[in-house]
């Protein structure tokens, strides 16, 4: 079965220390998200890309990267971990499915990625 | 500025009733609205999906409404279940091409036996 994975699904890291946190889908969707949850603000954007070599900057984008060199990888970077960025990170894919290839919008989540930076 | 907002109470209701989830929206126009079920710890999973020319939307015991007028949509669980406690998310989409959804923070619904 197609499912879209994360890691690590827990990591603690120190203040200034770059992270990525790795995203992995095997539905061949085109288009991938990250999001941020914390509490009061729910599901934040944070970067998102239509394909390959495409990113493009959501709502929260300060202090994180993305690259997309190929379908099924978003990783997301986060260049100097700060203590604002603790949260619990979302990865999402959406693209075409079924036997006509319909696009839904459906949104498939990760399982998150929670973060804690000292 | 845009928002999007659901009821940050928790809705607790007795089982076998019809739990109503309320999502309000300010200076979108979307084209889309999606509902998401979210348990402790997991990512949000799909429910609904309906298009700003839909007035409603059915699945099983799941419906939601969709009022560009009162830029608001409902959520509804008939017969709700212990089972169905869980976060539920609204989301939005302004484009027309289920490029980026914007979510709510989400209704803590529990259903007490």
């Amino acid at each position: 079965d197609a499912e879209i994975t994360q890691s690590p699904r827990h990591k603690i890291t120190e203040t200034g220390r770059q992270v990525t946190l790795a995203c992995h889908q095997t539905w061949n969707h085109n288009n991938m998200f990250w999001y941020r949850q914390d509490l009061g603000h729910g599901l934040r954007l944070i970067h998102y890309s239509y394909g390959v070599q495409d990113t493009n900057k959501g709502e929260v984008s300060d202090g994180y990267s993305v690259s997309r060199s190929n379908t099924e990888d978003l990783p997301l970077t986060l260049e100097s971990a700060a203590s604002s960025q603790t949260s619990v990170y979302f990865c999402a894919s959406s693209g075409r499915s079924g036997l006509d290839l319909v696009y839904t919008g459906e949104l498939f989540f990760g399982e998150g990625s929670r973060l804690t930076v000292l | 500025s845009q928002k999007i907002e659901q009821n940050s109470e928790a809705l607790n209701i007795q089982e076998g009733k019809t739990a109503t989830l309320t999502c309000n929206y300010t200076n979108y126009s979307p084209a889309y609205l999606q509902w998401y079920r979210q348990d402790p710890g997991r990512g949000p999973v799909f429910l609904l999906l309906i298009r700003e020319n839909e007035k409603e939307k059915r699945k099983e015991r799941l419906k939601v409404t969709f009022d560009t007028t009162l830029k608001q949509s409902l959520f509804h669980i008939t017969a709700s279940q212990p089972a169905d406690s869980a976060t539920y998310l609204c989301a939005l989409d302004p484009s027309y091409n289920f490029n980026k959804f914007y979510f709510g923070s989400g209704t803590k619904l529990n259903v007490k036996p």
